[in-house]
């Protein structure tokens, strides 16, 4: 069975001080991995697409990587505007291109 | 380029009433889906549309209808509301296999 799993749930960091959520994955032939942040009272808001393994993407203070089991996203001397819940989502093959199989997320707060 | 609306965005039920959620996209996708979010869990599929004219099932569908309605719309029937159904509901959509998916704000849904 497909499984994601994000680790840590929750993070609390002082502004500046850079840290990595991490993302693990176990699934049948890797279609694609995304990262997603959602705002309370919204929806999830798309980051990056990754591929492939050693693919890295960055996007300001974050930056997406993967590895043939787990991903991560390393965040950069965060800001407060930073604390969100970062989603991780997995395509597979086994699944099809129609199901996407969410990790449970990391409540991430970044505090002045 | 409003991208993904959900309507309503909050609404009371008792048990066994019915109602209908509603999802449009104006981003010409092809493919519409239904998820509910649950804390603690990630989200998860109730149905989807690859296409206009076809609707399939997710990983939880029992208690839900769907409609693909024309390109741009997709809503989400709950015939006899339960307790179990509280919950946020998300619409997202997709252009091409494996590309992200695209969500809306949520419907928050109590059923008491």
């Amino acid at each position: 069975e497909d499984q994601v799993t994000q680790s840590p749930e929750a993070l609390r960091l002082q502004e500046g001080e850079s840290s990595s959520l991490n993302c693990s994955y176990t699934v049948s032939g890797l279609r694609g991995l995304f990262w997603y942040r959602q705002d309370p009272g919204k929806g999830p808001e798309f980051l990056f697409t990754l591929y492939s393994a050693g693919e890295e993407k960055e996007k300001e203070r974050l930056k997406a990587t993967l590895t043939k089991k787990e991903s991560f996203l390393h965040i950069t001397a965060p800001k407060p505007e930073d604390s969100a819940t970062y989603l991780c989502a997995v395509q597979a093959e086994n699944t099809g291109f129609q199901k996407l199989v969410f990790g449970t997320g990391t409540r991430l707060l970044v505090s002045p | 380029n409003a991208g993904v609306t959900q309507t309503p965005k909050f609404q009371v039920l008792k048990t066994g009433q019915s109602m209908t959620l509603q999802c449009a996209q104006d981003m010409n996708h092809n493919s519409m889906y239904w998820y509910r979010q649950d804390p603690g869990m990630g989200l998860r599929l109730i149905y989807y549309s690859a296409s206009e004219g076809t609707t399939d099932k997710g990983e939880v569908p029992n208690g839900y209808n769907v409609s693909r309605l024309n390109k741009r719309e997709f809503s989400l029937r709950l015939e006899s509301a339960a307790p179990s159904q509280t919950s946020v509901y998300f619409c997202a959509s997709r252009g091409r296999n494996n590309s992200p998916l695209h969500f809306g704000n949520g419907t928050r849904l109590t059923v008491t």
